[in-house]
């Protein structure tokens, strides 16, 4: 079957602008995940949403972030007033259960350039 | 609070030689540890997974990677490395007791010469 998809695959956008950006988990996993990862570093967690709540946000760095996932499938990432350091390769994971020993799923990632 | 330690930024084989890629981790319990690999372009690709019981743990695509307790570490191992396997590694350690959430070590760059 399909896996975790993300769209755009690569933005570029200026300092100061807003951005989205979109995973579509593989169908019928209730957990997904946020991860960024810059350059010559691994993943760091973002946020993990189980169903449509987000069970854990302690990974974003600060209030310029967001992220939803409404009808408990696609997930956005918003992010506002993007800044330079805010540069990164954005991953989206999902597992079925969210439990312990179930395996997560990596899309392929969105680049963000913030320039 | 859980960290993982890959000390070796790049690694150079040949093709058809052996392979070790070094991982320590920082936990308190018994973690649970992982192997991703990702190919330039691709997502991360869960190679192997440990969570308790036999400490020597069969993965995808020959792998195989090692729990030791005492040394804090759970090597990677291959024992003949392919053209194909050239890729990025990253080791991962999650909380038993925590929400899961992995925290990745900042990966090992894999080089393969023919």
């Amino acid at each position: 079957g399909a896996g975790v998809s993300q769209t755009p695959s690569n933005k570029v956008t200026e300092k100061g602008k807003y951005v989205e950006l979109r995973c579509d988990p593989i169908s019928g996993h209730t957990a997904l995940y946020w991860y960024r990862q810059s350059l010559g570093q691994g993943p760091e967690f973002l946020i993990y949403f189980q169903g449509t709540g987000a069970a854990d946000d302690s990974g974003l760095p600060n209030d310029r972030f967001f992220a939803v996932r409404p009808e408990g499938s696609v997930s956005t990432l918003k992010i506002q007033r993007t800044e330079r350091g805010d540069s990164a390769v954005y991953l989206c994971a999902s597992s079925s259960r969210g439990t312990r020993t179930d395996t997560q799923y990596f899309g392929p990632g969105t680049r963000l350039t913030v320039l | 609070a859980q960290s993982v330690t890959q000390p070796d930024i790049h690694i150079t084989v040949s093709e058809g030689a052996s392979l070790e890629l070094r991982c320590n981790y920082s936990y308190g319990a018994t973690p649970y540890l992982f192997w991703y690999v990702q190919s330039p372009g691709q997502g991360l690709q869960l190679l192997l997974k440990y969570f308790s019981g036999d400490t020597l743990v069969q993965g995808i695509k020959g792998f195989e990677a090692e729990f030791k307790r005492s040394q804090s570490s759970f090597n990677l191992r291959k024992p003949s490395v392919h053209w194909s396997d050239a890729a990025e590694y990253f080791c991962a350690v999650g909380e038993a007791g925590g929400s899961y959430i992995p925290t990745f070590g900042r990966g090992t760059s894999l080089i393969v010469h023919p």
